[in-house]
């Protein structure tokens, strides 16, 4: 029973463009988001996170939004740059919860 | 500033043997844990510390075993590897707000079990 799913194994996008990828969540007590950012060989790195108190929280060329009536989230890259090439997992926690659970990932394959 | 070091980095065991993976972090952190990554299932975590002395399982602990008798490391122990072991596991810590504190990862391990 996956609690954090992400359908999307890959995405491409072509540089310059905006990269979307997508979270759904079914645990309603989940109250904060995060999205990490993987590299081949290497651990994960945080990205940008989103309390559930927001819809929207932004970072750079990076934001995450935050529909909790659908339980669903997402991460727009704009614009995006073959560095963002990479596994991209999304992640929840809830409060007074000592786990955060991921999501499978999605590849992002970003063409110069 | 070392952060998350994790050792060894590629491991090859044989069914049925033992060993251990070293995680230490040089960030006072409170929180430390386990994940395996596995194609298709993202990261699950195995078990995790929320300070010295105290552990608790995660979503896929059966087969794993830890302890935590400093701040600084958290080793995870495989008593009987089988190759359903076999996996990329990330050592993570976090400060003691860990709720809203981002994980800090290792670079991994890999564990090949034959």
């Amino acid at each position: 029973d996956q609690q954090v799913k992400q359908n999307s194994p890959s995405l491409s996008v072509q540089e310059g463009r905006i990269s979307i990828l997508n979270c759904d969540y079914t645990n309603s007590m989940f109250d904060y988001f995060l999205w990490y950012k993987k590299y081949p060989a290497e651990g994960p790195t945080f990205l940008i996170s989103i309390s559930s108190i927001k819809d929207k929280n932004e970072d750079g060329r990076f934001t995450v939004f935050l529909n909790k009536s659908a339980k669903h989230l997402s991460l727009h890259i704009v614009p995006s740059q073959p560095g963002d090439s990479a596994v991209y997992f999304c992640a929840a926690s809830e409060t007074g919860g000592f786990k955060t659970i991921f999501g499978a990932g999605t590849r992002l394959f970003v063409k110069a | 500033n070392a952060g998350v070091t994790q050792t060894p980095k590629f491991q090859v065991l044989k069914t049925g043997q033992s060993m251990t993976l070293q995680c230490a972090q040089d960030m006072n952190h409170e929180y430390m844990s386990w994940y395996r990554q596995d194609p298709g299932m993202g990261l699950r975590l195995i078990h995790y510390s929320v300070g010295a002395g105290i552990t608790d399982q995660g979503e896929v602990p059966n087969g794993y075993n830890v302890s935590r008798s400093t701040t600084e490391d958290f080793p995870l122990r495989l008593l009987s590897a089988a190759p359903s072991q076999t996996s990329v596991y990330f050592c993570a810590s976090s400060i003691r707000d860990y709720h809203t504190g981002e994980l800090f990862f290792g670079e991994g391990s890999r564990l090949t079990v034959l």
